[in-house]
């Protein structure tokens, strides 16, 4: 997976579903982790090895991958989830990022 | 605490060089690879590189191979990041991580240093 691709944007009203998309070849086949990041902070990790959450992080924040699509999920999305959202999968001993989405919780 | 701490701002001029850094403290510097991400402004975060301070093996992404150099001093637990002649597009904030499992699919960046912006304007 040498390229991830992530939508731009999602939108999402507070209590409804967001739904996350990243996309790369054969994705499914290897590990995609998820970081979080708002204006001016550093990257937080959500989610990792495809659906581990790491402590501290809400039960609302889910991911899944296969095929060829890694997808984070964040359920009863709230005001405080709107951010920057990054994909991670490795190519062999090199790291790669999907471009990244912005959720607007609208 | 396991922390990743990162120097201070920087402004440089065009064809200066500079060395930033990032010490780990909180846990075995040695044994952990550590990661250096860029982030241009208004821009998604970008993998330039990681080395091992255990004996600084290092690996570069396509992109930074021969733009930057990484490098570690393990007796103070210090990975850096360096440039010989910087330019105006080198301009960003640069982030260092630890990787959780080294080199390997499993493996994520479970601590993040607070980020070291780098300006670079004439």
């Amino acid at each position: 997976s040498s390229e991830l691709t992530q939508p731009p944007s999602v939108s999402v009203s507070p209590g409804q579903t967001a739904t996350i998309t990243c996309s790369g070849d054969k994705l499914g086949d290897t590990y995609a982790c998820w970081y979080q990041q708002k204006p001016g902070q550093s990257p937080v990790l959500v989610i990792y090895q495809n659906n581990k959450r790491p402590s501290g992080i809400p039960e609302r924040f889910s991911g899944s991958n296969s095929g060829n699509t890694a997808t984070l999920t964040i359920s009863g999305t709230q005001a405080v989830d709107e951010a920057d959202y990054y994909c991670h999968a490795w190519d062999r001993s090199t790291g790669v990022f999907g471009g990244g989405t912005k959720l607007t919780v609208l | 605490e396991v922390q990743l701490v990162q120097s201070g701002a920087e402004v440089k001029k065009p064809g200066e060089s500079l060395k930033i850094s990032c010490k780990g403290s909180g846990y075995s510097f040695t044994f952990y690879w550590i990661a250096w991400v860029r982030q241009m402004p208004g821009k998604g975060l970008e993998w330039m590189g990681i080395i091992y301070p255990g004996d600084s093996e290092t690996r570069y992404s396509p992109s930074f191979q021969g733009q930057v150099t990484i490098s570690v001093d393990k007796s103070i637990s210090t990975a850096y990041l360096q440039w010989s002649s910087l330019r105006a597009s080198d301009t960003a904030m640069f982030y260092c991580a630890r990787l959780s499992h080294g080199i390997a699919s499993r493996s994520y960046m479970d601590v993040w240093g607070k980020g070291t912006t780098v300006t670079v304007s004439s």
